[in-house]
């Protein structure tokens, strides 16, 4: 099973791209990598998710290298909305059992 | 509509009592999925379900049980609660993995 790293915290300023970069050095050639937002007394949700090379939608974008031992969650221009616990994780085609999420990484978007 | 709810949202109870957490979604999922938030925000799996196998995290003491009635339920049971249980327990669903989760709004079980 793929264990994810992921920075335990980072601060930003409102207006700036922010990047945020999991680890994942045991990833498996059917993992996939996902990334969800999480604000204080609710539910994570889901922002996005990738195979490979450079994944695009209208909140985030997701850049995983070659190797796929890691993954960037860019989050361009970030708002004071934008604080919240960000999870990287590590899921298997077809195997629900292959569920890993990190410790997340704790964004603090200042004014 | 509320995709996947969650009752009750707060539970507080004590030591040694059995208690259950209600899970429903509305998605047309085939799996669903419980996990355990604790104070330092972890977020681990304990179980994922569905139409085919369950699937238990062998670190989940077996005092813990998912009982789903139909494909749209996972309710999670627990008998002789514990103080090390007190934690935001969060329902998900979604297809066969991959494929994007999504999380009830938690339950945050307290016990004294």
């Amino acid at each position: 099973l793929a264990k994810t790293t992921q920075p335990v915290s980072m601060d930003s300023y409102e207006g700036q791209e922010v990047n945020i970069t999991c680890s994942h050095n045991n990833i498996a050639t059917n993992d996939y990598i996902t990334w969800y937002q999480q604000f204080p007394s609710q539910g994570p949700r889901f922002i996005i998710q990738g195979y490979k090379t450079k994944v695009t939608n209208e909140v985030a974008s997701l850049f995983i290298p070659a190797d796929r031992k890691s993954s960037t969650l860019s989050l361009p221009r970030v708002s004071l909305s934008d604080t919240a616990v960000y999870y990287c994780l590590v899921a298997r085609a077809g195997s629900q059992g292959n569920l890993i999420f990190g410790k997340g990484t704790k964004l603090s978007v200042k004014p | 509509d509320t995709a996947v709810s969650q009752t009750p949202k707060y539970l507080v109870t004590q030591m040694g009592n059995d208690k259950s957490i209600k899970c429903e979604q509305n998605l047309g999922h085939d799996t669903m999925y419980w996990y355990k938030q604790d104070s330092k925000k972890f977020l681990k799996i304990m179980f994922s379900y569905n139409n085919k196998e369950l699937i238990i995290n062998e670190t989940v003491p077996n005092r813990f049980s998912p009982k789903s009635p139909d494909k749209a339920h996972l309710n999670l049971h627990i008998n002789s609660l514990e103080l090390g249980d007190s934690a935001v327990y969060f329902c998900a669903s979604s297809q066969e993995p991959p494929y994007e989760q999504y999380f009830g709004p938690g339950t945050r079980l307290t016990v004294t």
